[in-house]
């Protein structure tokens, strides 16, 4: 299986400013039959099932505000919030979906300094 | 838009069997570029996922739990099941069905999920 590893496991950030998540994987997610990175990064709130954000490392779901953005090639990713909103509160997965089974980071839990 | 509802007891007993049924509406199973999920979240932890079915004989479960896990397709009444053997308190979790698309040569990650339903393992 491929471990997926998030760091920090929690971070604290004031509204307005910068987030960053980082996601490692064991081995290579990039797909080189799509000529893409097989990572999606996910939200989830309390009693909510988890929301799809980005895809293919870097491709934002429809829907997504573009202060969401997600980065990286290879084992090592990144998804950035912009301009955290206190809507933006909630956990925060990485996804390779690149080889089954399809595994999770653990999550970062993102809260408002 | 497509929807999805998990549902099944809401209480097991341990060693016993436990199925899930997943409907979905607003889209077929039958679908030829979807395949569907389960994947399961224990309280206050992380996502695990279950397996995926695109037909009846085209399955892929978690080696974890492979020797347990049996996934099917009811066309008929847009549904698709997950049943788990022999439970035990571990399996306790809330159970989420979600779906995926593919096309030629690749996937794309799970973008629609059902609300997810909780399983307690109980005597």
């Amino acid at each position: 299986d491929i471990v997926m590893t998030q760091s920090p496991d929690s971070l604290a950030v004031s509204l307005g400013e910068r987030a960053t998540i980082n996601c490692k994987s064991s081995q290579s997610v990039f797909h080189s039959s799509s000529n893409e990175n097989n990572l999606a990064w996910y939200q989830q709130k309390p009693g909510q099932p988890p929301k799809l954000l980005i895809y293919w490392a870097s491709a934002r779901e429809s829907g997504v505000p573009d202060r969401f953005s997600g980065s990286g090639s290879g084992t090592d990713f990144t998804l950035t919030i912009s301009s955290l909103q206190a809507e933006d509160v909630a956990v925060y997965y990485c996804q390779q979906y690149y080889s089954a089974p399809r595994t999770f980071g653990q999550g970062t839990k993102v809260e408002i300094k | 838009q497509v929807q999805l509802q998990e549902s099944g007891p809401g209480l097991v007993k341990p060693s016993q069997t436990l199925t899930l049924t997943c409907t979905v509406s607003g889209g077929s199973v039958s679908s030829g570029s979807y395949y569907w999920s389960w994947i399961r979240q224990p309280a206050g932890k992380g996502l695990e996922w279950i397996g995926r079915i695109y037909t009846s004989e085209n399955t892929n479960y978690n080696p974890s739990l492979k020797s347990r896990v049996t996934m099917s397709l009811d066309t008929s009444k847009s549904q698709f099941s997950l049943t788990l053997s022999s439970v035990t308190a571990a399996d306790t979790a809330v159970y989420y069905c979600a779906r995926f698309s593919c096309s030629v040569g690749s996937c794309l990650p799970d973008q629609d999920w059902g609300q997810g339903t909780l399983v307690t393992v109980s005597s």
